[in-house]
C-alpha cells in the first residue's frame, strides 16, 4: 500500500525565515494535494498538483512536484506567526482521482518564533 | 453556502455507548469521506462513499457504520464506543470524476471514558 513520508515532523523557526516541508511518496503520486491545519480545527485546502515538474505559488506558498512524481515540497518565503500550524500533504490513491480516498501524511507541525 | 458542517463538536462517551456523529454538506458533492486524526498518526480514512447508496471501507472501518441515504448527508455510527476510538473526526466531501480538493468540516472531538 501506498505511504507518505513527511518531514521534518516538527519545525520551529525565527519570523522571517525560510523554510522547506517534504512529503515523499512510496508510489508515483497522481494527485498532491497540500493542507494546513490550525490547532484544533479543521483543514485548509492550500494546493494541489498533479502534473510532474508542475509549481505552484499562493502568498508566500510555494508547493512544487518533482519530475519523477514522487515527491513534493512545499516552501514557505519570510515566515510570519501566521503560518504556524500542521501541514499534511495528502494524495490520490490511483489516477484520475481516489473517489474521496485520500492518503495522508503524518503532518509536519510548524512553529514560528516573533 | 455553508460548507461541510459537522455535529457536535465535543462529545464524551462512556464505553459501550453507542452514538452517530452528523455530516451534511450543501455543495451537491458525490463523493464523502470519514477519517480520524490521532496524535502522531495523521488523517486515517474510515468509510467513504461515491454516491447515494453507496459505501465502502477505508483503513480503520472496525467499529464504524455507515450509510448514504442523501447526497447531503453522511452520518457516520459507533456502535459500541471503546477508548480506542477516542479521537478527533472529519467528514470531508468532494466533487466526482477527478482529482479535486477535498473540503473538510470543522470536526468532532470524541473521547471515550
Amino acid at each position: 500500500s501506498q505511504e507518505l513520508e513527511q518531514s521534518p515532523q516538527s519545525l520551529i523557526v525565527q519570523e522571517g525565515k525560510n523554510l522547506t516541508i517534504n512529503c515523499t511518496s512510496s508510489k508515483t503520486l497522481y494527485g498532491l494535494y497540500w493542507y494546513k491545519q490550525k490547532y484544533g480545527e479543521g483543514l485548509i485546502f492550500l494546493m494541489m498538483l498533479q502534473k510532474g515538474g508542475e509549481e505552484k505559488s499562493h502568498e508566500k506558498i510555494t508547493a512544487k512536484l518533482d519530475e519523477k512524481k514522487q515527491q513534493s515540497s512545499l516552501h514557505i518565503t519570510a515566515s510570519q506567526p501566521s503560518h504556524a500550524g500542521i501541514y499534511l500533504c495528502g494524495a490520490d490513491r490511483e489516477y484520475g482521482g481516489s473517489q474521496g480516498n485520500l492518503i495522508f501524511g503524518k503532518g509536519t507541525k510548524l512553529s514560528v518564533k516573533p | 453556502n455553508a460548507g461541510v458542517t459537522q455535529t457536535p463538536k465535543f462529545q464524551v462517551l462512556k464505553t459501550g455507548q453507542s452514538m452517530t456523529l452528523q455530516c451534511a454538506q450543501d455543495m451537491n458533492h458525490e463523493y464523502m469521506s470519514w477519517y480520524r486524526q490521532d496524535p502522531g498518526m495523521g488523517l486515517r480514512l474510515i468509510h467513504y462513499s461515491v454516491g447515494a447508496g453507496i459505501t465502502d471501507q477505508g483503513e480503520v472501518p472496525n467499529g464504524y457504520n455507515v450509510s448514504r441515504s442523501t447526497t447531503e448527508d453522511f452520518p457516520l455510527r459507533l456502535l459500541s464506543a471503546a477508548p480506542s476510538q477516542t479521537s478527533v473526526y472529519f467528514c470531508a466531501s468532494s466533487i466526482a470524476g477527478g482529482t479535486y480538493e477535498q473540503y473538510f468540516g470543522p470536526g468532532t472531538r470524541l473521547t471515550v471514558t
